[in-house]
């Protein structure tokens, strides 16, 4: 079954960039059928869509947020990574990797989730 | 524009059923949608697509009380038998034009 992981720092300093990783195992990142993607919750709050990359680099993100965004994968370490700019406050937000396909873009895997604090 | 609006709470007893609704905004009837569940303190999990004529594919390991329905532009959630467990936060979730647009949720109190 497909299992994803986030990984990065929980606390980032405002004005600086949000690095987040995300491993994925028992399935291929290389797979044809399937988008990879984050998702955020401030405390409190709904689900965000972020962002989704294909395996090939194609990627789609947000328009509230696709100035400050970059998602990139790595097949060869079965990872996808997300960088968020010059974050603020209101980037505060626990993040999720998710799992969609190319032709119904329905989250049907997700990670654990990871809180990244933005704060001095 | 696509937008997706769910009520924010509902409330049922134990062991009854409730039913939760996801609207589609004005142009999107048709679209199919998916329902996801979070528990207090927990990830998103992915309980089932749920297409405009009623028909819905489940996730692994969901259980039969909870069932999709469709009527128009709305898309339903149906959990029956309710379990202290399904306490939680309910999201529809859909995609289009290369967007994936989430409703804002609806916090089911089992009484």
């Amino acid at each position: 079954q497909l299992q994803l992981q986030e990984s990065g720092p929980g606390l980032v300093k405002p004005s600086e960039t949000l690095s987040l990783i995300c491993t994925v195992s028992g399935g291929s990142i290389g797979s044809s059928n399937n988008y990879w993607g984050w998702v955020r919750q401030p405390p409190g709050k709904g689900l965000e869509w972020i962002g989704s990359i294909y395996y090939s680099g194609s990627t789609h993100y947000n328009l509230s947020l696709k100035n400050r965004v970059t998602i990139s994968v790595d097949t060869s370490k079965s990872q996808f990574s997300l960088k968020l700019r010059s974050v603020t406050a209101a980037d505060t937000a626990v993040y999720y990797c998710a799992n969609h396909g190319s032709s119904s873009w329905i989250f049907d895997y997700w990670g654990q989730g990871t809180l990244v604090t933005v704060s001095s | 524009q696509l937008v997706l609006t769910q009520s924010p709470s509902a409330s049922a007893s134990l062991g009854a059923s409730v039913k939760l609704t996801c609207t589609l905004s004005s142009g999107h009837s048709s679209y199919a949608i998916a329902w996801h569940q979070q528990q207090p303190e927990k990830g998103p999990r992915y309980l089932m697509k749920l297409n405009g004529d009623g028909s819905h594919i489940k996730g692994d390991g969901i259980p039969d009380r909870f069932s999709g329905s469709s009527s128009g532009a709305e898309r339903h959630l149906t959990i029956s038998s309710l379990q202290s467990e399904d306490e939680a936060d309910y999201y529809c979730q859909t995609w289009g034009a290369g967007t994936v647009e989430f409703g804002g949720g609806t916090k089911l109190t089992v009484l």
